[in-house]
């Protein structure tokens, strides 16, 4: 079975400083990972996703990604946060034998204090 | 392009009842999935739909079915509404079933069980 752990439920950051969101996920078969992002009233939008291939994966609006098999991690990190960042982040896996199923982390609330 | 759009957006129910929300996914995608949101429990995989046939169900009593019409639209209905069955409940759209194919979400049906 697959597991996500987001450590942290609440990140707060300074505008302009880093962003890291910490996701480590537990699978038997290679992972697929990914990074979500959820408004206030929306649906998830996908940030960015691990397949296979460069382990560091780049998305929209400047947030990266590392795939870290050793460390079972995906940290998300943006250099420099920005107001509209505030939201709420997943991370999720999956793999070949699941699908479209994603198994999803308890989600992060990122607050961006001006 | 036109999303994901999920109807209605809210719903107000009472206990015993029986609910049905609809998914109409991105225009050529035939793979629908449907997922519930709670506070408590976070984002919990329901059931996913390719060619009109179930490939997968999350762990869920059998008061929650779904199906796919020829059109890719899906619909799922709840039965015996619960307390505890008030969520957002989100669905998602992919050209194919399969974790690398990107899947986008819809705004999500907010139900509220009195």
């Amino acid at each position: 079975a697959q597991s996500v752990t987001q450590l942290g439920s609440h990140v707060s950051v300074s505008e302009g400083a880093l962003v890291l969101l910490r996701c480590n996920y537990s699978s038997s078969v290679p992972p697929y990972l990914f990074w979500y992002v959820q408004y206030p009233n929306q649906g998830l939008q996908l940030l960015l996703k691990y397949t296979t291939g460069a382990t560091l994966v780049k998305g929209i609006n400047g947030f990266e990604a590392e795939f870290k098999k050793s460390e079972t991690s995906f940290h998300l990190t943006k250099p420099s946060a920005h107001m509209s960042d505030a939201a709420e982040y997943f991370c999720a896996v999956s793999d070949n034998n699941a699908g479209n199923m994603l198994t999803f982390g308890g989600g992060t609330r990122l607050m961006v204090k001006p | 392009k036109a999303g994901v759009t999920q109807t209605p957006r809210y719903l107000i129910k009472t206990r015993g009842q029986q609910v049905t929300l609809s998914c109409s996914p991105i225009s050529g995608h035939r793979s629908v999935s449907w997922y519930q949101q709670t506070p408590g429990q976070g984002l919990q995989f329901l059931f996913e739909y390719f060619s009109e046939t179930q490939r997968n169900k999350g762990n869920f009593p059998g008061r929650f079915s779904g199906r796919q019409f020829s059109n890719s639209r899906s619909e799922m209905n709840v039965s015996t509404l619960e307390l505890g069955d008030s969520a957002l409940y989100l669905c998602a759209s992919s050209l194919d079933p399969g974790p690398t194919d990107t899947q986008y979400f819809g705004p999500g049906t907010r139900l509220t069980v009195l």
